[in-house]
């Protein structure tokens, strides 16, 4: 159980363009969702909380603008690169709560979606 | 501000053997909790073990057990039996039991497996 997706797991996307990222999970309800970035080597670094049917909680220094999140659903919650640029490229993780659970506190990670902006 | 130290970027075991990876934490809070993740290659995040603060017994899970010092705030892994497949990096998360459920991660330790 517990298992959560994103989707695409590779995207290539063209400086200027948008690109939208989906987190779903698969077997239970999630009213919050997180997103985070990992350069390589380094740590996950969490750019925003997203709570079901209301705005996203950004992170300091995290752009609203450019990381939209979207979390319209109890299964999912989608970030949206808009105007990406080549120093947007990175891994982007997501992870579920499943707040129903006797591990509330518990994160369920998706398996990353790559982005490079050429 | 709460914070996680891993203080080994890198550790090398000989398969079969046992390694210890350090990490320390900074918080005023008495409830909270930690955690032990690896990310192999794949960077599929993966939850080895989890520690409830409020639990003075050491968790373990089959080969992976902790050394949880409260009052140190240190919380050090331990890999008895190294395998292969345990090379990956590591990371020391830390989270609070306020209704936030942010987690904050130590910068890894990346983990070799020797054959």
């Amino acid at each position: 159980g517990a298992v959560v997706s994103q989707h695409p797991s590779w995207v290539i996307c063209k400086s200027g363009t948008s690109v939208k990222i989906e987190c779903r999970s698969l077997d239970f309800q999630a009213t919050t969702m997180f997103w985070y970035r990992q350069f390589p080597k380094q740590s996950l670094m969490l750019m925003a909380t997203s709570n079901e049917g209301s705005k996203a909680t950004y992170e300091q220094g995290v752009e609203k603008d450019k990381f939209l999140i979207n979390h319209a659903s109890l299964t999912l919650s989608t970030l949206t690169v808009t105007s990406a640029h080549p120093e947007d490229s990175s891994f982007y993780i997501c992870s579920a709560r499943d707040s129903s659970s006797g591990r509330a506190y518990e994160q369920y990670f998706g398996p990353g979606t790559r982005l490079t902006v050429t | 501000a709460q914070t996680v130290t891993q203080s080994q970027p890198e550790m090398s075991v000989q398969e079969a053997e046992t390694v210890t990876l350090s990490c320390t934490y900074d918080t005023s809070e008495n409830n909270y909790y930690l955690f032990w993740y690896k990310q192999p290659p794949s960077r599929q995040m993966i939850l080895v073990i989890r520690q409830e603060a409020y639990k003075q017994q050491n968790a373990t899970e089959n080969r992976f057990s902790v050394n949880f010092q409260k009052a140190a705030k240190s919380f050090s892994l331990k890999i008895s039996d190294s395998q292969l497949g345990d090379t990956a990096m590591y990371f020391c998360a830390f989270t609070p039991s306020d209704s936030s459920y942010k987690l904050i991660f130590g910068s890894g330790t990346r983990l070799l497996v020797r054959p």
